[in-house]
């Protein structure tokens, strides 16, 4: 149980266009979900938190015009990369919590994105 | 959150077992001990947590001292792939809301 499903798993896009990443909990429901992003060799980094119904809260220093989220019910979390550029290219992976689930937070399987 | 300190990165011999510590030396009395695992270029995988005990899974297990400012993660028999960044967390269980924040890890490389 348990399964975080993220879509999809790698996106080449070009300089300038939006891409839009997909997070689903598959067999649970989720209030919160929350947006990492790594870069190679580094550890992950809190984007923000998304909550089901309302604004996203986000990490200081990340721009939230650019990123957008969306998590308009509770199996759907959605990250928008807003006029993309080769900087943003990174790997970006979401994570969700089940309520009453003994290790709480569950990982998707990351995306991959490369801007051009 | 409570930071943690791990070492950057450690090598293990397949078959043996992996002993892998984390110091948390401000960790306070209501904050748990959680361990992750990133396999190269997927999400995190959960292995552990615990609170004051030492805990047992599948997985691994996990020793946390009296004082709980530090603990240790077991494989108890590596395998090939189990080679993984390890991450010990620390964090503040309650509403969903609490998020986990990631430190640096210990990069495992099992060998034959």
């Amino acid at each position: 149980g348990a399964v975080v499903s993220q879509h999809p798993s790698w996106v080449i896009c070009k300089s300038g266009t939006s891409v839009k990443i997909e997070c689903r909990s598959l067999d649970f429901q989720a209030t919160t979900m929350f947006w990492y992003r790594q870069f190679p060799k580094q550890s992950l980094m809190l984007m923000a938190t998304s909550n089901e119904g309302s604004k996203a809260t986000y990490e200081q220093g990340v721009e939230k015009d650019k990123f957008l989220i969306n998590h308009a019910s509770l199996t759907l979390s959605t990250l928008t990369v807003t006029s993309a550029h080769p900087e943003d290219s990174s790997f970006y992976i979401c994570s969700a919590r089940a309520q009453g689930v003994v290790y709480g937070y569950t990982f998707g399987s990351g995306t991959r994105l490369t801007v051009v | 959150d409570a930071k943690t300190t791990q070492p950057p990165s450690m090598d293990c011999a397949e078959g043996r077992a992996a002993n892998l510590p984390c110091n948390h030396s401000t960790i306070s009395g209501n904050e748990y001990v959680y361990w992750y695992r990133q396999i190269h270029s997927q999400g995190p995988q959960y292995i552990i947590h615990g609170l004051k005990n030492n805990e047992t899974n599948e997985m691994a297990s996990l020793i946390i001292t009296e004082d709980r400012k530090s603990s240790t993660l077991i494989l108890p028999h590596a395998t090939l792939r189990d080679t993984a960044v390890y991450y010990c967390i620390v964090r503040v269980d309650g509403p969903a809301g609490n998020k986990l924040t990631f430190g640096g890890g210990t990069r495992v490389l099992v060998k034959p």
